[in-house]
């Protein structure tokens, strides 16, 4: 069972476009929704993160948008380049526990 | 100044052989994770631990032991490794109370069981 989905499973966007990562929960009693960068090697690192009540969150070309009645979430990169190209994950965090999405392999190309 | 370390980094070992995993934070959180990466990149939590007490402890076969000698270390043993115990181990730490703040992740522990 699959609290947290998130699509796509991989995604190629060239140089200056946007890449949209979506992702759905059902748990009603997350509280904190995180997006996870990672690249190959290392571990995961806090790109940007959003509580239930803003409805969206800007952090230079990342933007979450978070639609609660919906029970879900997106991470928009703008103007995407080379360096972003990595594993993406969104997560839900309820109690003590990061209830992780299966992760979106982004490439951006020339 | 690295803020969750691992070691080791690569870990390969035979079937059978009993391994542990060691991490500590110096970040000053209170709570600290394990988590596993399969090869589809898929993060699972196993345990967590709170100031030395195990919070956290998903379906997990027994084999796998967690052991938290103080709030800054939490170390990972793991008892008659199998091929299927090879993955990523990833240690975190969070702070915990009232604000849910960002889990900060070790580098990673590349289990392979031959």
């Amino acid at each position: 069972q699959q609290q947290v989905k998130q699509s796509p499973q991989s995604l190629i966007v060239q140089k200056g476009g946007i890449s949209i990562i979506n992702c759905a929960y059902e748990n009603t009693a997350f509280d904190y929704f995180p997006w996870y960068q990672q690249f190959p090697g290392k571990g995961p690192a806090l790109l940007i993160a959003i509580r239930p009540d803003v409805s969206e969150k800007k952090e230079g070309r990342f933007t979450i948008s978070f639609n609660k009645s919906a029970k879900q979430f997106s991470l928009h990169i703008m103007d995407s380049q080379p360096g972003d190209s990595a594993t993406y994950f969104c997560a839900a965090r309820s109690g003590e526990k990061l209830t992780f999405g299966t992760g979106t392999r982004l490439t951006i190309i020339p | 100044d690295t803020a969750v370390s691992q070691t080791p980094k690569y870990l390969v070992t035979q079937m059978g052989n009993d391994k542990s995993i060691k991490c500590e934070q110096n970040l000053g959180h209170d709570t600290m994770y394990w988590y596993k990466q399969d090869s589809k990149k898929f993060l699972k939590i196993m345990f967590s631990y709170n100031n030395k007490e195990l919070i956290i402890n998903e379906t997990v076969p027994n084999r796998f032991s967690p052991k938290s000698p103080d709030k800054a270390h939490l170390n990972l043993h793991i008892n008659s490794l199998e091929l299927g115990d090879s993955a990523v181990y990833f240690c975190a730490s969070s702070e915990t109370g009232g604000a849910r703040t960002e889990a900060f992740f070790g580098q990673g522990t590349r289990l392979t069981v031959v």
